[in-house]
């Protein structure tokens, strides 16, 4: 099975602009999670789409937004761009089982470096 | 929300064992255990994960005791490759989970 996919994987912006990131999740999860990773603050959980629908959002400012498509694909928006955004964005797709046990996939991260 | 605390690092030598053990104090009845394996620039990769007791698979051994407060990763016989930050995971699917990562453990298998 193919894994977590995300594009693209490097991406330079300068402050005020905004990005688009794509996720395409492991064939048959519908759970597609979203993070930020920095030296300073580590992983950081951003949102969590299922079945088209957010079910979760970690403390961040609403210039963070995503959406997922139902072919459980799901992209994330950063709008009006801070250099403090300079991060790598994990996306990590999980398959719920009836129990509730879940285990996330990451892909390989997009680096964002804005200037 | 389960906070979990790991050893900032640890140094290891090829060839050892190396048991990295998180605390989770407050894990919910529902909560499972998982542990993640990071390289640099690269997204984690699913180590192994586990409720109770103990679980084993190709490349880890994963020790939880009865209270379930804590856990322990276990690698035999590392390699320089295994050098990387490992992070646990405390946490239960649906319903307002916020995954918390924490700063994870670092670390560097020597010659």
């Amino acid at each position: 099975k193919a894994g977590v996919t995300q594009t693209p994987r490097y991406l330079i912006k300068t402050r005020g602009q905004q990005v688009t990131l794509s996720c395409s999740p492991i064939s048959g999860h519908r759970s597609v999670s979203w993070y930020q990773q920095t030296p300073g603050q580590g992983l950081q959980f951003l949102f969590e789409y299922f079945s088209e629908t957010q079910r979760n959002k970690g403390n961040f400012p609403g210039r963070f937004s995503g959406r997922q498509f139902s072919n459980s694909r799901s992209e994330m928006n950063v709008s009006t761009l801070e250099l403090g955004d300079s991060a790598l964005y994990l996306c990590a797709s999980s398959l719920v089982k009836a129990s509730g046990q879940e285990t996330q996939y990451f892909g390989p991260g997009t680096r964002l470096l804005v200037l | 929300l389960a906070k979990t605390t790991q050893p900032i690092s640890m140094d290891s030598y090829e060839g050892q064992e190396v048991n990295i053990t998180c605390s989770h104090n407050n894990i919910a009845t529902n909560d499972y255990i998982t542990w993640y394996q990071q390289f640099p620039s690269q997204g984690p990769r699913f180590i192994i994960q586990g409720y109770k007791t103990k679980v084993t698979n190709e490349v880890a051994s994963l020790f939880i005791p009865a209270d379930r407060k804590s856990s322990t990763l276990s690698l035999p016989r590392v390699s320089l490759s295994d050098t990387a930050v490992y992070y646990c995971l405390v946490g239960p699917s649906g319903g307002s989970y916020i995954p918390t990562f924490g700063r994870g453990t670092s670390l560097i298998v020597h010659p």
